[in-house]
């Protein structure tokens, strides 16, 4: 079965440094998405992605953050100069269609620590 | 208010013991409601799309009144695969899905 894959699966980083997270999404959906969950809180959006541009994204998806589809395949979400704040567990999804049919098919997430 | 808002629990529940979840939302313009289902540390998975007239799949029924923001759903016959958490989730007319905090669930044999 197809399956949404992400790298790496857990990174430990250094206050400022920059971090790149990694996503192969289902090879034939249109819609990416990358979400974030803080340990013991609610899943929340950060940003979504359609036709090789951003779509949306909410207050949280600030200066610091950006996304890339660098070729077919690849989906990433960079974090120019990370906080404590952004130690989270972060979702890449993907769908075949918009929101409105709520299909979203997640990968594993990557667990980010910020020391 | 809290776009969606969900009891956390925990419910304990017994093996075969049904269950009822609910959930509010605060805004109107609501189009689409879901819930999903996340085991421990583990990504959110699609349960089933909530619809007016209600649904069910299998042991699992869902309700929706859109006059009080409402969503729920009903676990009939709990079984022990069943325990996880639980979450409310709507999308208006936008690209993107709001979560509720979730329920938890433990079902004990």
């Amino acid at each position: 079965e197809p399956e949404v894959t992400q790298t790496p699966s857990h990174q430990v980083t250094q206050m400022g440094q920059e971090v790149i997270l990694r996503c192969v999404p289902i090879s034939n959906h249109l819609y990416f998405y990358w979400y974030r969950q803080i340990l013991g809180q609610k899943v929340e959006f950060l940003v979504s992605f359609y036709n090789n541009e951003i779509s949306e994204k909410s207050e949280i998806f600030d200066d610091q953050f950006s996304v890339e589809r660098p070729d077919g395949s690849n989906f990433t979400l960079k974090i120019r100069s990370t906080k404590l704040e952004d130690s989270a567990m972060y979702f890449c999804a993907s769908s075949p269609l918009d929101t409105n049919t709520g299909e979203l098919f997640f990968g594993e997430g990557s667990r980010l620590t910020v020391l | 208010r809290k776009e969606v808002e969900q009891d956390p629990g925990p419910f304990n529940v017994p093996e075969g013991a049904t269950v009822a979840f609910n959930c509010t939302y605060s805004n109107s313009a609501s189009q689409s409601f879901f819930w999903y289902r996340q085991d421990c540390r583990k990504e959110p998975k699609l349960l089933m799309s909530v619809y007016s007239s209600g649904n069910e799949d299998g042991r699992f029924t869902a309700q929706l009144n859109r006059a009080s923001q409402y969503i729920s759903l009903l676990i009939r016959d709990s079984k022990l695969s069943d325990s996880a958490t639980y979450l409310c989730v709507v999308s208006t007319n936008t690209d993107k899905l709001i979560f509720g905090t979730g329920t938890r669930l433990q079902v004990f044999p």
